[in-house]
Parts: C-alpha cells; sequence; structure tokens
C-alpha cells in the first residue's frame, strides 16, 4: 500500500487560477518535500516541513505556498497560477535520510 | 543557484560496460549524499546512498566513489544491462536542516 500519496493525480488550471495539490503519507515522517520537475532542471526544491504547522522555503519558493497542518499532511499552493508552473510536482516524506516520493502530479497551466 | 553538479546530461554505453556518472558540490556542510533513479513514467526512489567518513559503497553492481577533498562523487554501475536504462539523480543533503538538494540528472541508455 502506497505511503506517500498526492491529489490529483494531474489538473489543467487556468491562468490566474488558484490550484492546491494535496499530499498524504502513512510513514509516520517528520520531513515532508515539495518539488517541482521539469526537463533539464532535475528535481528542485519549492518548500520542506520537519514539523507539523512550520514550512520552511526551500530552493524555488516564489509563486508558491505551503500548508503542514498535520504530520501526515502536506498542500501546495499556488494562488495565481502562472503558465510556468506547469510541471510534474512531487510530494516526498523522509526519515531524515531517505526521501519517499508520492506518484506525483501533473499540472497543465493554460 | 546550483549546489550540486552532475554530469553527464546523457549517457549511452553496451550492456556489459561500467557506466560512470559524476556529481561535485561546494557546500561543506553537506553530510549526506544519495542517488537516486527514476524509471520513465515512475517516482524518484533511492538507489545506493554515502556518507563523508567512507570513500566508497557498493551495493552489487552500484558503487560510489567520494573524494571530500574535491568535493566530487560518482556512481558506477558495472556489468551494465538494459533494465538499469533510466535517469539518475545525484543530491546531498544540509547537515542539521534535512534540505535535500539534487543534481540536474543524467538520463543514461544501455545499448543491448
Amino acid at each position: 500500500e502506497a505511503a506517500v500519496t498526492q491529489s490529483p493525480r494531474s489538473k489543467v488550471a487556468v491562468t490566474g487560477g488558484k490550484v492546491t495539490l494535496s499530499c498524504h503519507q502513512t510513514n509516520n515522517h517528520d520531513y515532508m518535500y515539495w518539488y517541482r520537475q521539469d526537463t533539464g532542471h532535475g528535481l528542485r526544491l519549492i518548500h520542506y516541513s520537519y514539523v507539523a504547522d512550520s514550512t520552511e522555503k526551500g530552493d524555488i519558493p516564489d509563486g508558491y505556498k505551503a500548508s503542514r497542518p498535520s504530520q501526515e499532511n502536506f498542500s501546495l499552493i499556488l494562488e495565481l497560477a502562472s503558465l510556468s508552473q506547469t510541471a510534474v510536482y512531487f510530494c516526498a516524506s523522509s526519515d531524515g535520510d531517505t526521501q519517499y516520493f508520492g506518484p506525483g502530479t501533473r499540472l497543465l497551466v493554460l | 543557484q546550483q549546489q550540486v553538479r552532475q554530469s553527464p546530461q546523457s549517457l549511452t554505453v553496451w550492456e556489459g560496460e561500467t557506466a560512470i556518472l559524476n556529481c561535485s558540490y561546494e557546500d561543506s556542510t553537506f553530510d549526506y549524499f544519495p542517488w537516486y533513479h527514476q524509471f520513465p513514467g515512475e517516482s524518484p526512489a533511492l538507489l545506493i546512498a554515502i556518507r563523508p567518513v567512507s570513500n566508497k559503497k557498493e551495493d552489487g553492481r552500484f558503487t560510489i566513489f567520494f573524494n571530500k577533498r574535491e568535493k566530487k562523487f560518482s556512481l558506477h554501475i558495472a556489468d551494465s544491462q538494459p533494465g538499469d536504462s533510466a535517469t539518475y539523480f545525484c543530491a546531498a543533503r544540509n547537515y542539521g536542516n534535512e534540505k535535500i538538494t539534487f543534481g540536474a540528472g543524467t538520463k543514461l541508455t544501455i545499448k543491448p
């Protein structure tokens, strides 16, 4: 049974609209991460969290907000979606060493 | 800012050969260096990892060589198989804040 799940798995959004990507983990891990993947750029860290109700900025936080309401849940919010935010988004949880990735969300902004 | 540099961007080797993937880093506070692989349409998954106290880590056909002085580490895949074809990412973790930085990836193709 998958320990890190993401919803939705794919989404088409309009420019300027609000998008919320959700992540749920059953690993009992304190650390959770949001990455975006684009061809040629690998995985880039957007936001991460090491405890509920607290989030940290990653390397490319501009245009994104994050929310960690509980240990199990971590959301990524795009308040005003833009064309440049079209990408695949991965959530991961970690025991401090290994990152366990979810299946990804393919986001297309039109 | 790219703190972890990975090369080559793509690599093709024949089945049975050794594939060598390279990474370098800048931040001396990095304390953990994993390699992940990602097959098409799937999520990245941990392959093998090393800590700076060691200069070599082996797991079957996969070996990490680590050079702390030069801030470089590499993944060697011996006796490459077509099933090894995937994108490989090196990464580094900051001591204390658990922030992970990934390299841009190497797309590896093994020709039978």
